[in-house]
């Protein structure tokens, strides 16, 4: 079965400064890979998704994730942190069937003014 | 744009007591789930339905049932509830192989 890390439950950045958030997939490549964003009481949402076509995604709000096949890595970046940002955010991989998906256990971003 | 429409969002119940909480998606979508999420442990599979009749068990699924009603609904059924089922609970839905979409959560305490 598919497996995601998330190094680091809590960072914390300066307003303006990088953001970069961790994720560590297991080894074997999986379909697609995901970053969701989760705003207090609120559900998931959609950030990027990784689909093989390229290997730099581009997501919303400014977000962006590599995907580097000899790391087994697949990290969030966004150049500068904007307060709005502040939130729980989470890697995810589908299995191969495409039915079913794994969660990071997730990194909650502190921005701080 | 509805999405994916879970109710209730909020409910207390008391040890014992049985609830059953609905979920709808309007996408045309062929899969559905049910998560749980606590602190600290992320997001956990209860039970999934990969199609209209079928449903499959998740990393988490004792004390739990489900029903896949139709290829809409997919609700999630506590027939006894305890106090480690304190938790926000959502419902998902997919195309196969696809993006996975959520519902705004429902937040169920077990006194």
């Amino acid at each position: 079965a598919q497996s995601v890390t998330q190094l680091g439950s809590h960072v914390s950045v300066s307003e303006g400064a990088l953001v970069l958030l961790r994720c560590n997939y297991s080894s074997s490549v999986p379909p697609y890979l995901f970053w969701y964003v989760q705003y207090p009481n609120q559900g998931l949402q959609l950030l990027l998704k990784y689909t093989s076509a390229a290997t730099l995604v581009k997501g919303i709000n400014g977000f962006e994730a590599e995907f580097k096949k000899s790391e087994t890595s697949f990290h969030l970046t966004k150049p500068s942190a904007h307060m709005s940002d502040a939130a729980e955010y989470f890697c995810a991989v589908s299995d191969s069937t495409g039915n079913q998906f794994y969660f990071g256990t997730g990194t909650s971003l502190t921005v701080i003014p | 744009n509805a999405g994916v429409t879970q109710t209730p969002k909020f409910q207390v119940l008391k040890t014992g007591q049985s609830m059953t909480l609905q979920c709808a998606q309007d996408m045309n979508h062929n899969s559905m789930y049910w998560y749980r999420q606590d602190p600290g442990m992320g997001l956990r599979l209860i039970y999934y339905s990969a199609s209209e009749g079928t449903t499959d068990k998740g990393e988490v699924p004792n004390g739990y049932n489900v029903s896949r009603l139709n290829k809409r609904e997919f609700s999630l059924r506590l027939e006894s509830a305890a106090p480690s089922q304190t938790s926000v609970y959502f419902c998902a839905s997919s195309l196969t192989g696809n993006t996975i979409y959520f519902g705004e959560g429902s937040w169920l305490t077990v006194v």
